[in-house]
């Protein structure tokens, strides 16, 4: 099984400032990698697939990179509605398809 | 636009059983692999299962490997899990979401709760 880790568990930071979140799988998984965000009381939503493509209607101020292991989602000029939980996920070759344990944005 | 309706959670004793139904529409389903993740409370996602569009392949979590069956059923674009031994561990919010076989979750139910107790 591979193994994500995710850190921070929790950032602290300003609104428009930048945050930048790590993801590290445990073996490598190229780019089969996606990054969900997850607000309080809904369900997540896909921000990041394929390590570094934006899904449909995501703002331009988030981005992902890294491939293999190690994996980054940067937002940059972080806005109000930003401030939610990531999580970190892979799909590679075979399930289970783990995900991380989550980085909480905070202000 | 792609819709996702989770139903049948509910309260179900250590030892019993529940269906799990995730109703899609807004999609061409058959061509799509579907997945159950769920979230404890307060707690962070796992993935659960998967079945690929065709229902010829399935996956599951080893938690729970044995004791839940995914199924689909293409002419009414419901994906199922069906729950039994359920421990109290498998109390959590369980979406359903498109995707999962080497693609990412695009699209997600709002969930349905299962609490075992």
């Amino acid at each position: 099984e591979i193994v994500m880790t995710q850190s921070p568990a929790t950032l602290s930071v300003s609104p428009g400032e930048r945050a930048t979140l790590s993801c590290r799988a445990s073996q490598s998984v190229p780019i089969n990698l996606a990054w969900y965000q997850q607000k309080p009381g809904q369900a997540p939503r896909l921000l990041i697939y394929g390590a570094s493509t934006r899904a449909a209607g995501v703002p331009a101020r988030f981005s992902g990179s890294g491939s293999g292991t190690e994996f980054t989602l940067t937002i940059d000029s972080l806005q109000s509605e930003d401030f939610a939980v990531y999580y970190c996920q892979h799909y590679n070759n075979w399930p289970p398809y783990t995900f991380g344990q989550g980085t909480k944005l905070d202000i | 636009e792609v819709q996702l309706v989770e139903s049948g959670g509910g309260l179900v004793q250590p030892g019993g059983s529940l269906r799990l139904s995730c109703a899609a529409s807004g999609l061409i389903f058959s061509d799509h692999a579907m997945s159950w993740v769920r979230q404890a409370p307060g707690k962070g996602l796992e993935w659960v299962s998967t079945i690929t569009g065709s229902g010829g392949n399935t996956y599951f979590a080893d938690s729970v490997k044995g004791r839940l069956t995914i199924s689909r059923d293409n002419s009414m674009n419901t994906v199922y899990l069906q729950m039994n031994s359920l421990r109290a561990e498998d109390t959590a919010l369980y979406y359903c979401a498109r995707g999962g076989y080497y693609a990412a979750l695009d699209v997600w139910g709002q969930g349905t709760t299962v609490t075992v107790s």
